[in-house]
């Protein structure tokens, strides 16, 4: 059964430092996803990205955040300077994308994140 | 996407079944009810949704009731490995790319 990945499993990093989470969504969805969970806390959206170009993002989503889908495969986070509340789970997610269907999200196995 | 309100807590035996209430009395008329489970720290893990007819699947059982305000999803035979997180979420029908707004869930334990 297809399925998201996503890499690392876990990452740590100085504050400050640039982080780049990589995920790789379901071959023929359209629709790609992203969101933390801070330990204890509930599942955030931070962005969601279509044909290219964000369709919709939270206001978590600032100016340190961008997000890419460098090839025909991959679909990354980056977080340009980290700060220490950025530690949390990340999970990417893909859908087909398809208007009139019940558009289900996949959900990958997340990339925790320790900011020290 | 109207708020949905789960208890927080409940246990189930195993190899009994698990109904999770979950009620959405602001639902509208084009939104679906969705239902994900996170075991551990793991990523959401899709269950099943539905419109308004009850719904099965290999995982559960979806049952909405006719006005629509509220809904159960049933655990047939829990096991030790449904013990999760299990959310229910509304959403609008037919609008690709919607993101899903996950609230705190019902934590079920199933015992032995």
């Amino acid at each position: 059964e297809p399925e998201v990945t996503q890499t690392p499993s876990h990452q740590v990093t100085q504050m400050g430092q640039e982080v780049i989470l990589r995920c790789v969504p379901i071959s023929n969805h359209l629709y790609f996803y992203w969101y933390r969970q801070i330990l204890g806390q509930k599942v955030e959206f931070l962005v969601s990205f279509y044909n290219n170009e964000i369709s919709e993002k939270s206001e978590i989503f600032d100016d340190q955040f961008s997000v890419e889908r460098p090839d025909g495969s991959n679909f990354t986070l980056k977080i340009r300077s980290t700060k220490l509340e950025d530690s949390a789970m990340y999970f990417c997610a893909s859908t087909t994308g398809q208007f009139l269907s019940t558009d289900t999200q996949y959900f990958g196995p997340g990339t925790r994140l320790t900011v020290l | 996407d109207a708020k949905t309100t789960q208890p927080p807590s409940m246990d189930c035996a195993e190899g009994r079944a698990a109904n999770l209430p979950c009620n959405h009395s602001t639902i509208s008329g084009n939104e679906y009810v969705y239902w994900y489970r996170q075991i551990h720290s793991q990523g959401p893990q899709y269950i099943i949704h539905g419109l308004k007819n009850n719904e099965t699947n290999e995982m559960a059982s979806l049952i909405i009731t006719e006005d629509r305000k509220s809904s159960t999803l049933i655990l047939p035979h829990a096991t030790l490995r449904d013990t999760a997180v299990y959310y229910c979420i509304v959403r609008v029908y037919g609008a690709a790319g919607n993101k899903l707004t996950f609230g705190g869930g019902t934590r079920v334990l199933v015992k032995p």
